[in-house]
């Protein structure tokens, strides 16, 4: 799997949209990116995923750039329960191989 | 969606005793789940691949006689923690996939494990 970055932490108003980016300029043409989120003492939660087209859901926006080497993550307006690590990986879809972890990225949403 | 449980979500237990978590996908089957180890403050640590049928994968300096890994369904895998030290106290995470659907990996909501 592809190598991400990800700042370590970042801060964020409530109610202000919550951009973090991500780095992974050695993706695969058949690699997607994926992003989770771990809310403290919990399992980390799935968010979004995509290919090359950016992708929206009840959740989140990935905005992916046309080189796919880097991705953005958007919470369009930020609450306090967002405050968690979130987590960049990109991986083959069909693949069964195991997903590593790097240390994500910190978010505190400030009221 | 996809839903992976796990069992206990907490537990405590003595030195020099064994420990089992449950990790089960609920509505899907997984032939492959992965166990991760995550220590305070650290992100996820993957500590062993398990696999339907057949022997677990461990990740290098994890030992496999330490961490049983038991898969025998497509639908529950158990991992045995023996003999536990106080230096096992952690939170161990399950996460499955439903290779049917290709859908994403799917967590379990973690066993917080402190030995005394």
């Amino acid at each position: 799997d592809a190598k991400t970055t990800q700042p370590p932490s970042m801060d964020c108003a409530e109610g202000r949209a919550a951009n973090l980016p991500c780095n992974h300029s050695t993706i695969s043409g058949n690699e997607y990116v994926y992003w989770y989120r771990q809310i403290h003492s919990q399992g980390p939660q799935y968010i979004i995923h995509g290919l090359k087209n950016n992708e929206t859901n009840e959740m989140a926006s990935l905005i992916i750039t046309e080189d796919r080497k880097s991705s953005t993550l958007i919470l369009p307006h930020a609450t306090l329960r967002d405050t968690a690590v979130y987590y960049c990986i990109v991986r083959v879809k069909t693949s069964y191989d195991k997903v590593i972890f790097g240390p994500g990225t910190s978010l505190s949403v400030i009221p | 969606g996809a839903v992976v449980s796990q069992h206990p979500s907490r537990v405590i237990c003595k030195s020099g005793t064994s420990v089992k978590i449950e990790c089960r996908s609920l509505d899907f089957q997984a032939t492959t789940m992965f166990w991760y180890r995550q220590f305070p403050k650290q992100s996820l640590m993957l500590m062993a691949t398990s696999n339907e049928g057949s022997k677990a994968t461990y990740e290098q300096g994890v030992e496999k006689d330490k961490f049983l890994i038991n898969h025998a369904s497509l639908t529950l895998s158990t991992l045995t923690v023996t003999s536990a030290h106080p230096e096992d106290s952690s939170f161990y995470i399950c996460s499955a996939r439903d290779g049917q659907t290709n859908s994403p990996l799917h967590f379990g909501n973690g066993t917080r494990l402190t030995v005394t």
